[in-house]
Order: C-alpha cells, then sequence, then structure tokens
C-alpha cells in the first residue's frame, strides 16, 4: 500500500518564476490538502481538494492555485515566484468522510534565488 | 481563525525521564487534536491524536490529555529513548480533521543518553 509520494523532491527557482509540484495521495484517499513549512516553523495550511473543487483555502494570495485530477492526485502552481516562498512544501492526504487523519508526504522543498 | 499556541520551543530531558509538551487553542469548534512528531529531513508522522469527546488516550508510552473548559492539550512521553529526539507538533481542527490543520510552532525535544 503505497503512502503519500510528492514530486520533485527538491527544486531550485529563480524569482519571478513558476513553479509545479505534485503530490499523489495514499491509496483509497479522495481528499488532498497543501501546506508550506518554512524552516522552523510549523506547516501553515494553503488549500485543501476533494472531488476535484477547492473545499477550502488558507491566508495564502492567489499566485498560489492548485488542482485536483480525477484519480485524485493534485499539483500545486506557485507564479510569480518570491523570495519568501522557499520553504517546504508538504501535501497531506486523507478519506474525505468521516475520517479525520491526515497523511503527509516526503515534501517538496524549494528554493528561490 | 483558530490560533495554537506550543511550548517549550525547545525540551532537553535525560534518557529515562518523561517529556510534557503544551498547546493552547482559541477556537472553542475545534475539536480534533493531533500530534506529529518530525525528524529532520522527514515528513510529519502521526503519533497520536484526540477527539473532543475523549479527555485523554494512550498509547503505550505516548498519551495525549484534553482540557475542553481551559483549551489546552498535552503530550505526555514517557521512559524517553534516545529515538524521541526529534521536533513535535500539535495541531487544532474542526470537522475532525476534515478541516485543515492549524499547527502549532513546534517543540524540539532532544534525549540525553
Amino acid at each position: 500500500d503505497a503512502g503519500v509520494t510528492q514530486s520533485p523532491t527538491h527544486l531550485i527557482k529563480t524569482r519571478g518564476q513558476q513553479v509545479t509540484l505534485r503530490c499523489s495521495p495514499k491509496s483509497g484517499h479522495d481528499t488532498v490538502s497543501w501546506y508550506q513549512q518554512a524552516l522552523g516553523q510549523g506547516p501553515q495550511f494553503i488549500f485543501q481538494y476533494y472531488e476535484e473543487e477547492e473545499r477550502q483555502r488558507g491566508n495564502f494570495p492567489d499566485r498560489f492555485s492548485g488542482h485536483q485530477f480525477p484519480n485524485y492526485s493534485s499539483e500545486l502552481n506557485v507564479n510569480a515566484l518570491l523570495l519568501g516562498d522557499s520553504a517546504l512544501y508538504l501535501c497531506a492526504s486523507s478519506l474525505g468522510e468521516g475520517q479525520e487523519t491526515q497523511y503527509f508526504g516526503p515534501g517538496t522543498r524549494l528554493l528561490v534565488l | 481563525g483558530e490560533n495554537v499556541e506550543q511550548h517549550p520551543s525547545t525540551l532537553s530531558v535525560q534518557e529515562g525521564d518523561s517529556a510534557v509538551i503544551k498547546c493552547t487553542y482559541s477556537d472553542s469548534a475545534s475539536n480534533y487534536f493531533p500530534w506529529y512528531k518530525q525528524e529532520l529531513g522527514k515528513r510529519p508522522q502521526l503519533i497520536i491524536d484526540i477527539r473532543s469527546n475523549v479527555g485523554e488516550k494512550k498509547d503505550q508510552r505516548i498519551a495525549v490529555t484534553l482540557n475542553k473548559t481551559a483549551k489546552h492539550f498535552s503530550l505526555h512521553i514517557t521512559e524517553t529513548q534516545p529515538e524521541d529526539s526529534a521536533v513535535y507538533f500539535c495541531a487544532a481542527s474542526i470537522d475532525f480533521g476534515n478541516e485543515k490543520l492549524t499547527f502549532g510552532t513546534g517543540t524540539r525535544l532532544t534525549i540525553i543518553p
């Protein structure tokens, strides 16, 4: 039973560029949440996808957008990258109805130069 | 929105002693409280969680207590071992985790052999 997977593991971009991060949820899970974890901080909620729709959104600008595909995998897109976007981006999956546990992927470490 | 405060930020204990980490939350609607352990460079892993209809939950050397009136919950680790060294995050959620997780700022626990 595969756990949550994310790609790529590391990424280096320059300011102003765009980036796409990918997440495959744990087998049987239908809900994907994305979090940003700055160095030395707790994860901050970006948004959550369920049934291919954005169900919830945290306090992140519109530069952050996402998508969920019919197979429940998800993408996080960030446009016009800023230095402050450098962080570990974590994806978590869960079963949307009645099952609360969120399982995290290994994350993608993004460095913006 | 929900705010979760976590203390202490760092904690060192002798191997075999107990460790206690405390969190407070602001939103009385929160009803699900997971604890995650994050080792250096790795994904957050759920170690224990508690729902608001339960005051205490135990799993071997790990226990969590919840005081809904005071809006605080604590993680207790007994008989600490070197492999317990990691950063621990508390989190809170409404709708039993189907909503976003709001994380504390983390506690770096070091077990001294």
